[in-house]
């Protein structure tokens, strides 16, 4: 069974300083992965996917993941948080040769502080 | 293109009621999927449907949860004799095809439908 695991319920971090939100996965091959933001009473938002390639992935809002297979992670990272970067952040992941329906973390909460 | 539209955003039912909550998927999308996310349990799938297929349910309640997605009109989910533990943010996605969502193309979600029953 696939499954991920958010360690984090909330970061914290000053503006204008680096954050990462941590994410690590459990799946029987290979991971297709994935970061969502959500902002208060909103949908889910895409960020950005790792399906395969380079191990470091861009994407919205300057965001980026690395994929690391020994370590089975995909934290999300920003060089420089803004407070606009405040919200709830989704990890997802799924087994390409299993079940097509993916499984989500809890989330993370990231609070910018001005 | 509108995106994914779900209504209502807010829903308050008694208990004992029934929900009903709607989803219209992107312009093309024929495939749609239904997620509850409930404080610090994250997003729970739910149900995957096809135009009138249901192809995968195994996240539904097994009691009082239904879901259609007919030929024409939204796909809606449908929760009879409401109770308090129903209370959650539903959120619908959609995609062009098959495995088309949170597979290789990005996500299309709804702003979700705030159930809470009193």
């Amino acid at each position: 069974a696939q499954s991920v695991a958010q360690p984090e319920d909330q970061v914290n971090v000053a503006e204008g300083n680096p954050l990462t939100v941590k994410c690590t996965y459990s799946v029987s091959g290979n991971p297709y992965l994935f970061w969502y933001v959500q902002y208060p009473n909103r949908g889910l938002q895409f960020l950005l996917k790792y399906i395969t390639g380079d191990n470091l992935v861009k994407g919205s809002y300057g965001f980026e993941a690395e994929f690391n297979k020994s370590q089975t992670s995909f934290h999300l990272k920003k060089p420089s948080a803004l407070v606009s970067d405040s919200a709830l952040y989704f990890c997802a992941v799924r087994d390409p040769g299993g079940s097509y329906i993916p499984t989500f973390g809890r989330g993370t909460s990231l609070i910018v502080h001005p | 293109n509108a995106g994914v539209m779900q209504n209502p955003r807010h829903l308050v039912r008694r208990r004992g009621q029934e929900a009903r909550l709607r989803c219209s998927p992107m312009k093309g999308h024929s495939h749609v999927y239904w997620y509850r996310q409930l404080p610090e349990e994250g997003l729970k799938f739910m149900v995957y449907l096809q135009k009138e297929n249901i192809i995968d349910e195994s996240g539904m309640p097994k009691e009082r949860f239904s879901a259609e997605f007919p030929k024409e009109g939204p796909s809606i989910l449908r929760i009879q004799q409401v109770v308090r533990g129903d209370s959650a943010a539903y959120f619908c996605a959609s995609s062009p095809r098959k495995g088309g969502v949170l597979w290789r193309t990005e996500a299309f979600f709804g702003q979700g439908t705030r159930l809470t029953v009193v």
